[in-house]
């Protein structure tokens, strides 16, 4: 079993500029979370997919984010434009959660460690 | 979600077990105790739930006070890799959007020294 695999590991950029994390959650895993972490606001959700559907997107921070997960093998988190406040850890996790019962354990990625100049 | 309080901070010896309290007095009857772990600059980590029962498995055991209010994790012979910050939650039953969240509060940052 990989685990979750996130891509890029580390992202520079500068703001303004596009930029798409890539998440491929556990096989057979249903459930599938972005996370940010920071030092000033800890580690926050921002949404929650099941079965590829957001169920809950209200931790998105503004309309400059958006995901999307277009098969149950993969996710992205985009954002446009990058702004330097955005420079943060960002974290995916999957869990075998169904019927949307949040018992099971969330399995996370390693992260995206992304710097916005 | 309930919101749990723990101590920023703990030293413990390798070898010797570490006991991590958390307090949730605002507990409510279907809200599970889960516990996670962060080893610097990874992912946090699973380590065990409860509900009330005392639990245990290959990494740790969660005790759960009678009443709820509150538990411990203990780690029963720390190693240097299992310094991390620890994270002890409350979260619901049922549907997601109903209170299952995973709301990671500060957490309790463990050493383990030689």
């Amino acid at each position: 079993d990989a685990g979750v695999i996130q891509s890029p590991r580390h992202e520079v950029t500068e703001m303004g500029q596009e930029v798409t994390l890539r998440c491929k959650p556990i096989s057979g895993h249903n459930s599938l979370f972005w996370y940010r972490q920071t030092m000033m606001r800890g580690l926050e959700l921002l949404i929650y997919f099941n079965n590829n559907v957001p169920i809950d997107d209200s931790g998105m921070p503004e309309d400059r984010f958006s995901a999307k997960m277009p098969n149950a093998s993969f996710s992205t988190l985009k954002i446009q434009p990058s702004e330097p406040r955005d420079s943060a850890v960002y974290f995916c996790a999957s869990s075998p959660t169904s019927m949307g019962r949040v018992t099971d354990t969330q399995y996370f990625g390693p992260g995206t460690r992304l710097t916005v100049l | 979600d309930a919101k749990t309080t723990q101590p920023p901070s703990m030293d413990c010896a390798e070898g010797r077990a570490a006991n991590l309290p958390c307090n949730h007095s605002t507990i409510s009857g279907n809200e599970y105790v889960y516990w996670y772990r962060q080893i610097h600059s990874q992912g946090p980590q699973y380590i065990i739930h409860g509900l009330k029962n005392n639990e245990t498995n290959e990494m740790a055991s969660l005790i759960i006070t009678e009443d709820r209010k509150s538990s411990t994790l203990i780690l029963p012979h720390a190693t240097l890799r299992d310094t991390a910050v620890y994270y002890c939650i409350v979260r619901s039953l049922g549907i997601y959007n109903q209170g299952g969240k995973l709301i990671f509060g500060q957490g309790t940052e463990l050493s383990v020294k030689p």
